[in-house]
């Protein structure tokens, strides 16, 4: 059954911790990608990848870190830099830059 | 940077009314999707448009591609409360890097 996975769906941590949000794919798709949705806003692009060991920065990296050792995986580690965390997380994947992208259910990360 | 414009930003209708949201881009585009994503849940892909003129319909949604390629629209006739959700358009900029620009979003609400 193919598809993209997230986890996990809630995840909640202290100010000032780092977190790690893990994203899968298995849809043999070269191009990744991590946004953030604000409530009531659009997707804003934080980093995306578009092919193993290589990444490129968003709009909104700052704060940030990914990385892209697998094709199936690209995890995203909210660093503590990061000064308003508290977010819904979704990943994405796509064949190619500019194909249709798959989402994955999302993470809400709440930082307390 | 380049963007790609999307509005209205919200939109409340009564149940069976009609319903429109535009996209626009200051800069040609190769092609443009759209997606919906329900409330608590993530963007899922209606269609893509990659003709200059082109139009496509989904039952009920017809799905616009500009002549000139900067613009979209999608129509909702006579909403359903399965309607509700944020409908986002992303182009493909001709010019820059290859990859998706994500509209702002515009949230359906129905009044049933």
């Amino acid at each position: 059954d193919g598809g993209i996975t997230q986890s996990p769906k809630y995840l909640f941590r202290k100010e000032g911790q780092n977190v790690t949000l893990s994203c899968e794919q298995n849809l043999n798709h070269d191009a990744m990608y991590w946004y953030r949705q604000d409530p009531g806003q659009g997707l804003r692009l934080i980093y995306y990848s578009q092919i193993v060991n290589d990444f490129q920065k968003g709009d909104i990296a700052e704060g940030y870190s990914v990385s892209r050792e697998k094709k199936e995986s690209f995890p995203l580690t909210v660093t503590s830099a990061q000064k308003n965390p508290t977010a819904f997380y979704l990943c994405a994947s796509s064949r190619g830059a500019a194909d249709t992208q798959y989402f994955g259910p999302g993470t809400r990360l709440t930082v307390l | 940077g380049q963007q790609v414009m999307q509005i209205p930003q919200y939109q409340h209708v009564q149940e069976g009314e009609d319903f429109t949201t535009y996209c626009n881009s200051s800069t040609t585009l190769s092609n443009i999707q759209w997606y919906k994503q329900r409330p608590g849940g993530h963007p899922v892909f209606l269609i893509q448009l990659v003709k200059s003129g082109e139009v496509k319909k989904q039952k009920r949604l017809t799905f616009q591609f500009g002549e000139a390629k900067k613009n979209s629209s999608l129509h909702i006739t006579a909403t359903q409360t399965t309607d509700v959700g944020t409908y986002f358009c992303a182009g493909e900029l001709i010019q820059g890097a290859q990859k998706l620009v994500f509209g702002q979003g515009t949230r359906l609400t129905i009044n049933p």
